[in-house]
């Protein structure tokens, strides 16, 4: 069974630029969550989908939003990237939202902003 | 919102030892508690988790405690191995929101020979 996809992997920009994350999620898993990783503030959770659906939002700036389409995948959109943005982003998929059993996480996209 | 505290930051045992790392919560409606392990340059893995309802779970060398009345779980690893060394991060989430997790800032376990 494949496990939670994230692409790219690496990805460089240019303050200023806006960037488009993707993760698919363990076949079945139908939510979504993000999460971004800073040696400075550690694990925040940037938001969570299900069917579709945002469920919960972290405390982030509007910068950050995201998406999810019908096969459970999901993109996570940030505009105009602050050097700040610089973090590993990960994605973890479970089957429901609300039992945390399978909640897998992705290896992540390393995005540098210079 | 939710609040979570993780000691040590830094811990570093030897191979054979126990290793013990605290985490305190904020939220007294939080019910879900699982624990991470972070190898470098590797995504977070599940190891062990406990709900409210139970006061303590083990797996093999690995043991979680929760105090709902102090607000604070622990994670228990015995008889150490080098392969224990990584980032083990807790967190909590409330009813209903297992995927919305507040994570404790992460100890680094070295488990040295």
């Amino acid at each position: 069974k494949a496990g939670v996809t994230q692409t790219p992997r690496y990805l460089i920009k240019t303050r200023g630029q806006q960037v488009t994350l993707s993760c698919s999620p363990i076949s079945g898993h139908r939510s979504v969550s993000w999460y971004q990783q800073t040696p400075g503030q550690g694990l925040q959770f940037l938001f969570e989908y299900f069917s579709e659906t945002q469920r919960n939002k972290g405390n982030f700036p509007g910068r950050f939003s995201g998406r999810q389409f019908s096969n459970s995948r999901s993109e996570m959109n940030v505009s105009t990237l602050e050097l700040g943005d610089s973090a590993l982003y990960l994605c973890a998929s479970s089957g429901s939202p609300g039992q945390g059993d399978g909640y897998t996480f992705g290896s992540g996209t390393r995005l540098t902003v210079v | 919102g939710e609040n979570v505290e993780q000691h040590p930051s830094t811990l570093s045992v030897q191979e054979g030892d126990s290793a013990v790392i605290k985490c305190t919560y904020s939220d007294s409606a939080s019910n879900y508690f699982p624990w991470y392990k972070q190898e470098l340059g590797k995504r977070p893995q599940l190891i062990i988790d406990i709900r409210s309802n139970v006061g303590e779970k083990k797996d093999q060398r690995i043991a979680v405690t929760l105090n709902k009345t102090a607000k604070h779980f622990s994670l228990h690893i015995t008889e150490t191995q080098p392969e224990d060394s990584a980032v083990y991060f807790c967190a909590a989430s409330r009813p209903g929101t297992a995927s919305k997790l507040t994570f404790g800032t992460g100890t680094r376990l070295q488990v040295t020979l």
